[in-house]
């Protein structure tokens, strides 16, 4: 199974600040079709997860574009360029290269300083 | 407006069985696949199964093979989870989720919490 790593596991963010997180996988997730199956999540607290990020660096329909994601192979990283108080709760990296299982990372929780 | 609505959570006591629902609208349900995720209480998230559209494939994570059966109905339009032999660490928010293209999560239900308890 491929074993999906998030550092920081938490983050103290002042308003208007960027943030950055970074999510390791255990293997490439390079598919054999060329795509990358790599997607962020976020989780606000009470509520079920949303997507925020697929194949890398597109944004799901509705995200604001304060939200981008980069990276390729194994090491990928989500960032907000300006935090905003909406923006607090958990955010997931999630592998679907090699399935099942799909994987995710251990999240890492975002409040605001 | 593309919904998922869970249900059949509870209280039921280790080695007892519960069968979950989750109710889909809005959307073609017999042309997407569907899995189960949970999330255990202040913990992160773990996929367990999926099935595809026909009902052709099934998978399931090892934690739950050989006690939990997912299934579908699409001309009622609803996923279904059979827990058996259940288990403390079956304890979690139990959340219904679409597959979308490019091995998308892109919706989920609200979640039903199934505690399992003495």
């Amino acid at each position: 199974d491929i074993v999906m790593t998030q550092t920081p596991l938490s983050l103290l963010v002042t308003l208007g600040q960027p943030a950055s997180i970074s999510c390791r996988s255990s293997q490439s997730l390079v598919h054999s079709d060329g795509n990358t199956y790599l997607s962020w999540l976020h989780q606000r607290p009470g509520q079920p997860p949303r997507l925020l990020i697929y194949q890398i660096s597109d944004r799901f329909s509705g995200v604001p574009d304060r939200f981008s994601g980069s990276g390729a192979g194994t090491d990928f990283t989500l960032k907000i360029s300006r935090v905003e108080a909406e923006d607090v709760g958990v955010y997931y990296c999630m592998q679907g290269t090699q399935f099942p299982p799909y994987t995710f990372g251990q999240g890492t929780k975002l409040e605001i300083k | 407006e593309v919904r998922l609505v869970e249900s059949g959570g509870g209280l039921v006591q280790p080695g007892g069985s519960l069968r979950l629902s989750c109710a889909a609208s809005g959307f073609a349900f017999s042309t997407y696949g569907m899995n189960w995720v949970r999330q255990g209480p202040g913990k992160g998230l773990e996929w367990f199964s999926y099935i595809s559209s026909g009902s052709v494939i099934m998978y399931y994570a090892d934690s739950v093979k050989g006690r939990f059966t997912i299934s579908r109905d699409d001309g009622k339009n609803s996923l279904y989870l059979q827990m058996n032999s259940l288990r403390d660490e079956d304890t979690a928010v139990y959340y219904c989720v679409r597959t979308g293209s490019y091995s998308t999560f892109g919706v989920w239900g609200q979640g039903t919490l199934v505690t399992v308890s003495s």
